[in-house]
């Protein structure tokens, strides 16, 4: 138990669709993010909030679009996805200058 | 811009024994932090041990201990009396400069895999 839950833990969906991942944290951290780790590639940072604002966009789609309704709550909505976004989703939080807290992701299949 | 290379895709060990996995960073930050987290099937990044680029004494936690190498630009992850639950994927990262919150840049990981 990281501290950081993240649901749905697996998800298929269809290209037409759209859903959301939750990403909760009660860290008391103020920075929260949303990671991409496709296969055979690094982790790739997407998003970053701090203090609910967001500070960082990695030149994400826009079909991948990010809420921060408080401090403890990340969201991903996603729409119109392609298949070749299929990957693990990893929601972290951390404070400044500290250790980096992940959840456990969840598994996207986009079909 | 960072950079973060890990030269070995996959690696075995016999159970018991010692073993290293490789890291090399590239940065122009005089300020930067490395972590080491590993990734079993499960999904989840479990943290393992940081380095400070400031830290005089090379980082230890348990059986892990991290070589730092800041000359040769290597933080090289050992893991001592390796166990069956130790195989996994193990990635180095880290966070340089003063960016805004904890920003990682990952390598491309390294699947330990013990043998019995």
């Amino acid at each position: 138990e990281t501290g950081v839950t993240q649901t749905p833990r697996h998800l298929v969906m269809g290209m037409t669709n759209k859903k959301s991942l939750k990403c909760e944290q009660h860290l008391g951290h103020n920075a929260m993010y949303w990671y991409k780790q496709s296969a055979k590639k690094p982790l790739e940072l997407m998003f970053v909030y701090n203090f609910k604002e967001q500070t960082e966009n990695n030149s994400v789609p826009s079909r991948f679009s990010p809420e921060c309704p408080n401090s403890s709550h990340l969201f991903l909505h996603l729409h119109t996805l392609q298949p070749e976004d299929s990957a693990l989703y990893l929601c972290a939080s951390s404070q400044p200058d500290r250790q980096t807290f992940f959840g456990q992701g969840t598994r996207l299949t986009v079909v | 811009a960072q950079k973060i290379t890990q030269t070995q895709p996959g690696m075995f060990v016999q159970e018991k024994e010692a073993v290293t996995l490789d890291c090399t960073y590239d940065t122009s930050d005089p300020s930067y932090g490395l972590f080491w987290y590993k990734q079993p099937s499960s999904g989840e990044m479990i943290f393992l041990i940081y380095q400070g680029s400031y830290d005089q004494q090379n980082a230890t936690e348990g059986r892990y201990s991290l070589n730092f190498q800041k000359a040769r630009k290597s933080a090289n992850l050992v893991i001592s009396a390796s166990q069956l639950g130790d195989s996994a994927m193990y990635f180095c990262a880290m966070r340089a400069g003063d960016n805004a919150g904890n920003m990682l840049t990952f390598g491309g990981g390294t699947r330990l895999m013990v043998k019995p």
